[in-house]
């Protein structure tokens, strides 16, 4: 069956970089696209991006000049990345299949706290 | 980028009741549209998809609708185990965009 999980840090450091992995199974990487999405604690929820089958990517405007999504296929994983984190950073990000499987699964999510 | 704008922001309900969620995107997405269910604690679950479609294993008290820039789901028969947030989500143009979300709650 298809599942998605998100694993990282839990604690970012203002101004560092946030590196979340997002392990997928019952689906390829190579014929499915993933997103990334955050949610703000006791917000609504953000597409933050995705990287497509064949491992282009689209990001979402507010946050292209930070971040940097990225595969490996081998491993099934989607890497984000994300830079010059500040306090409004801090959310729960979810990794999900599509946008071209409309986002029809979702990860567990993890909670990340930008804070010194 | 594409707005969605949903209401109402909240909404409270009996169960049995009706109640419907609102959504109206800033320029035509044709039907897609997706909308999802986030229970406290939880992840969202996609509910519905291409605004009519329900996913897999869904009750069919859920029903969506719509086309071009207006959208509904509606939960007919209301049960305690709606309690949740419910958003709508446009996938037709990137960046992909969420509406406000819409908090049920039972009386």
């Amino acid at each position: 069956q298809v599942q998605l999980k998100e694993s990282g840090p839990g604690l970012v450091q203002p101004s560092q970089t946030l590196s979340l992995t997002c392990t997928v199974s019952g689906f390829s990487l190579t014929s499915n696209s993933v997103s990334w999405v955050r949610q703000p604690p006791g917000k609504g929820l953000e597409w933050m991006g995705a990287i497509w089958s064949g491992g282009s990517t689209d990001y979402n405007s507010a946050l292209k000049s930070r971040l940097s999504i990225s595969r490996d296929t081998s491993k099934s994983q989607v890497f984000l990345k994300m830079n010059s984190l500040q306090t409004e950073d801090t959310a729960i990000y979810f990794c999900t299949r599509g946008p071209d499987w409309e986002l029809d699964y979702w990860g567990q999510g993890v909670m990340v706290t930008v804070s010194s | 980028d594409t707005v969605m704008t949903q209401s109402p922001a909240s909404m409270s309900t009996s169960v049995g009741e009706r109640v419907t969620v609102n959504c109206k995107a800033s320029q035509s997405v044709g039907t897609v549209v997706a909308w999802f269910q986030q229970k406290p604690g939880q992840s969202p679950k996609r509910l519905i998809y291409l605004a009519t479609n329900r996913h897999t294993g869904v009750p069919d008290r859920f029903t969506g609708s719509g086309f071009g820039r207006d959208f509904t789901l509606t939960i007919s028969n209301v049960e305690a185990e709606d309690l949740a947030v419910y958003y709508c989500l446009q996938y037709d143009s990137i960046p992909l965009t969420f509406g406000s979300g819409t908090k049920l709650e039972i009386k």
